[in-house]
């Protein structure tokens, strides 16, 4: 089985930048992905990280250390529109099926 | 492209009665999940289907629960009965299993809001 902590709520100001962690334990692990879900809609995927290192995307960036079991998300020039939670889901053995954590609701305040 | 198309969007119903969900994935895409989210448990993969074959239902509570895939445009979830633990949002999702990438992304449909009397 598969083990994802993730925090339970984290709050920002609006340009600021924050970080959401993600630990995991795992075997035959196969990636990591992160999805933003906005109150009341559906999970969008945000990233995949299989290697270890930092995947840019825009303001968006994702974080991966195997050996540690180990990501962060990374947030920048926050914007009111980021309020929102935060799922580390991690892919193991041959179907990189991802098995979701319990998500971070991100409060960007003004 | 419609995305994933899911229906309803809400169902309000008594304990005991049967419920079917449905879901229509994108075009092209050959992975189908059906997944559950509660505050309490989060987001569960119930069950997946690959090319309209069951793949994996070890997430499925119990025989209440079944799901089905005729053919690659359709699924429907069914709880029979159903109770009030089971009220949850059902989210449906798709894939294309061969993305070159080596792993799916998977994109949501809009889910159902299930609640149970």
């Amino acid at each position: 089985g598969q083990n994802i902590d993730q925090p339970t709520e984290m709050t920002a100001t609006e340009g600021a930048i924050v970080q959401i962690n993600c630990t995991y334990q795992t075997s035959g692990f196969n990636g990591l992905f992160w999805y933003q879900q906005h109150a009341g809609e559906a999970p969008t995927f945000l990233s995949y990280n299989v290697l270890d290192g930092l995947e840019e995307k825009g303001r968006f960036s994702s974080f991966l250390s195997r050996s540690k079991g180990y990501s962060y998300l990374l947030l920048k020039e926050l914007q009111m529109k980021d309020s929102a939670s935060y799922l580390c889901a991690v892919g193991s053995g041959g179907s990189y099926i991802p098995t979701f954590g319990r998500g971070t609701s991100l409060i960007v305040h003004p | 492209d419609a995305g994933v198309i899911q229906s309803p969007r809400h169902e309000v119903t008594e304990m005991g009665q049967e419920v079917t969900l449905r879901c229509k994935p994108i075009s092209g895409h050959n992975s189908l999940f059906w997944y559950r989210q509660t505050m309490m448990r989060g987001l569960e993969l119930l069950i997946y289907f690959n090319n309209n074959v069951p793949i994996d239902d070890s997430g499925m509570p119990e025989d209440r629960f079944s799901a089905k895939m005729p053919n690659a445009s359709f699924s429907t979830l069914k709880i029979q009965p159903s109770e009030p633990r089971d009220s949850a949002v059902y989210f449906c999702a798709s894939s294309r299993a061969t993305s070159g990438r080596g792993y799916n992304e998977q994109f949501f449909g809009p889910g159902t809001r299930l609640t149970v009397l």
